[in-house]
């Protein structure tokens, strides 16, 4: 069974850094085709695609955020990392972290982390 | 950068009816989409893959449809627990973008 758990702060004062941790299991980030993604939900948005991390250490970045967005994998911790800096209120989300496979659909995400940017 | 929309924003159906939900990417994104369904305070839930593919679990009730730019995923027959707001997504080309997605409640 896979299972992925989002970790981290659940408040950040503007301009500070965003570090998220997801921690899962169930598979290996060193299988071929495998890949951990973040996606985050603004309150009462739509889903927003932020970063993913192939098995083979490919990165990719939402083009709109690639500036702020660094994402790392540790596979011996199984853990994937999400940093993004200089948070504003908007930023104010839910953070999901989601397992990919076969370069197609997240399946499945972990249960999310709100994250407040508020002084 | 594939543009998603969704419509209709709302879709209110009685339970019991059929729901027909549209997605609609900015250019042809062949049939790499998915659908997810999300209830509030829950993560979303896959629904559909290779725009027909129904997930593990899924039940029968919900089929996919459609290739290139114009996508469908029906709900045959509305049971209470599909009141939720349903979302599609491409996968085709980078970045991944998500429609703005569909609420449907009951009527």
């Amino acid at each position: 069974q896979i299972t992925l758990k989002e970790s981290g702060p659940t408040l950040v004062e503007p301009t500070q850094t965003l570090t998220l941790t997801c921690t899962f299991s169930g598979f290996s980030l060193t299988s071929s085709g495998v890949a951990v993604g973040w996606i985050r939900q603004s309150p009462g948005k739509a889903l927003e695609w932020l970063a993913l991390i192939k098995w083979d250490g490919d990165k990719r970045y939402s083009p709109s955020l690639r500036s702020r967005l660094t994402i790392i994998k540790d596979t011996s911790k199984k853990q994937v990392v999400l940093t993004m800096t200089d948070m504003d209120p908007v930023d104010t989300a839910t953070y999901y972290c989601a397992h990919r496979r076969d370069y197609s659909h997240f399946d499945p995400w972990g249960q999310g982390i709100l994250v407040t940017v508020s002084s | 950068e594939v543009v998603m929309t969704q419509s209709p924003a709302t879709l209110s159906v009685s339970p019991g009816e059929r729901a027909t939900l549209s997605c609609r990417a900015s250019q042809s994104i062949s049939i790499f989409l998915a659908w997810y369904q999300q209830k509030p305070g829950q993560p979303p839930r896959l629904l559909m893959y290779d725009a027909s593919t129904r997930a593990t679990g899924i039940p029968a009730r919900f089929s996919g449809s459609g290739s290139g730019t114009e996508f469908t995923l029906t709900i045959s027959s509305l049971q209470s627990e599909d009141f939720a707001v349903y979302y599609c997504q491409h996968y085709d080309s980078w970045p991944l973008t998500f429609g703005p997605g569909t609420r449907v409640d009951i009527k």
